[in-house]
């Protein structure tokens, strides 16, 4: 069975320092891994994602992840956070050959001015 | 990037009434699309795969018959909350994969469902 998990309820990063959100992952097979941000009240908005080739993910607004296969993670980063870039995170999986996602259970993320 | 809407954003209703949510593939079909329900503070949990032109595929522990998914077109899935009680109170949020890509979903703003 696929799962996700990602270890940190909330992290705290002060606004122009490096932030890394964690996401660890099981599956069988490759996996598809994607990230995700949700703002109050509305709906997730894809990122990134790793399908296949270089390790290192280039997203949306400066957002990067690393696939990491002997360690199944999937942690996303920004070098230089904003305040703005408070939101929750959501880690998803989807085993080659299925349509269904699993998604970890959200990391809060608060950057302080 | 590919856009999903949702009709309506926020819904208040009285308990015992039925309430219909839209989705919409603005840009793109889908033969395929999910539906989730968010709790406070929780990870989306996946409710049913609405599939166009055949039944949808319930999770473990959803009422179908409370939940009415109806796929009517390859841009349109319904989403029916049938008599309505306060424990239905929820954000519900659909989404649409793209058949390329791994099959990224793009997510509906969602709707926010109180039931009173």
């Amino acid at each position: 069975a696929q799962s996700v998990a990602q270890p940190e309820d909330q992290v705290n990063v002060a606004e122009g320092n490096p932030l890394t959100v964690k996401c660890t992952y099981s599956v069988s097979g490759n996996p598809y891994l994607f990230w995700y941000v949700q703002y109050p009240n509305r709906g997730l908005q894809f990122l990134l994602k790793y399908i296949t080739g270089d390790n290192l993910v280039k997203g949306s607004y400066g957002f990067e992840a690393e696939f990491n296969k002997s360690q199944t993670s999937f942690h996303l980063k920004k070098p230089s956070a904003l305040v703005s870039d408070s939101a929750l995170y959501f880690c998803a999986v989807r085993a080659m050959g299925g349509q269904n996602f699993v998604f970890g259970p959200g990391t809060r993320l608060s950057v302080l001015p | 990037g590919a856009v999903v809407s949702q009709h309506p954003s926020r819904v208040i209703c009285k308990s015992g009434t039925s309430v219909k949510i839209e989705c919409r593939s603005l840009d793109f079909q889908a033969t395929t699309m999910f539906w989730y329900r968010q709790f406070p503070k929780q990870s989306l949990m996946l409710m049913a795969t609405s599939n166009e032109g055949s039944k949808a595929t319930y999770e473990q522990g959803v009422e179908k018959d409370k939940f009415l998914i109806n796929h009517a077109s390859l841009t349109l899935s319904t989403l029916t909350v049938t008599s309505a009680h306060p424990e239905d109170s929820s954000f519900y949020i659909c989404s649409a994969p793209l058949t390329s890509g791994g099959g990224t979903q793009y997510f509906g703003p969602g709707t926010r469902l109180l039931v009173l």
